[in-house]
């Protein structure tokens, strides 16, 4: 059974870098068969795709062109874990924050079918 | 980016009853559809992927079809625990997008 726990601040002041970390028990982050996405939920955006990242004989990232210049999604192999970095945050980075695994091969390709328990970020001096 | 836009954003309806949750996408997504209930204070659960197959555990009373831009969740005699938020997303291409949910509330 694959579960995902989240770890980081709930709170970050602005212009500072919001930090999560999404530790992996029951697969592997080098799992070729799956990428490991961040996701955020606020009621002004809704859910919002952020980016993922994955490995296929190297590693790979995708972001959402929103954060793309603010955003890295870092793999630890040793750790089983990934985990976020969101550079200068403003106010309208306050959401619940998600991990989750989406399979990204054969039958359950696009589905994402384990998430975090989610993490309140609140951006605010 | 790909606009998913559901619709009704709610409804009320009673134990019992059969439910539709229509999602359509603004461009073809062929069949790269997904679908997830949320409950406060919880994660999305995957319900139905890839428009219409059932994820491990989810019970036959959820359905999906559809195919292209125009995709729908049906919930068959509603229990009360489907009292929940749903959300259509498409995995046709990145960035994945969302709709903007849909409320299911007892009448």
């Amino acid at each position: 059974q694959v579960q995902l726990q989240q770890s980081g601040p709930g709170l970050v002041k602005p212009s500072q870098t919001l930090s999560l970390t999404c530790a992996i028990s029951g697969d592997s982050v080098s799992n070729d068969s799956a990428a490991w996405s961040w996701i955020r939920q606020s009621p002004s955006r809704g859910l919002e795709w952020l980016g993922r990242t994955y490995y296929r004989s190297k590693w790979y990232s995708d972001y959402a062109v929103s954060v793309k210049s603010r955003m890295t999604i870092n793999p630890d192999t040793s750790k089983r874990q990934f985990s976020l970095q969101l550079n200068s945050v403003t106010p309208e980075d306050t959401a619940v924050y998600y991990c989750a695994r989406e399979g990204i091969r054969g039958y359950s390709y696009g589905a994402i079918d384990y998430w975090g328990q989610g993490t309140l970020v609140t951006v605010s001096s | 980016d790909i606009q998913m836009t559901q619709s009704p954003s709610s409804l009320s309806a009673s134990v019992g009853d059969r439910v539709t949750i229509s999602c359509r996408a603004s461009q073809n997504i062929t069949r790269y559809l997904n679908w997830f209930q949320q409950k406060p204070g919880k994660a999305p659960n995957l319900l139905i992927y890839a428009t219409s197959s059932l994820q491990g555990g989810v019970p036959s009373r959820f359905s999906g079809s559809g195919s292209g831009t125009d995709f729908t969740l049906t919930l068959s005699n509603l229990q009360p625990e489907d009292f929940a938020t749903y959300y259509c997303q498409q995995c046709y291409t990145t960035p994945r997008t969302f709709g903007r949910g849909t409320k299911v509330e007892i009448k």
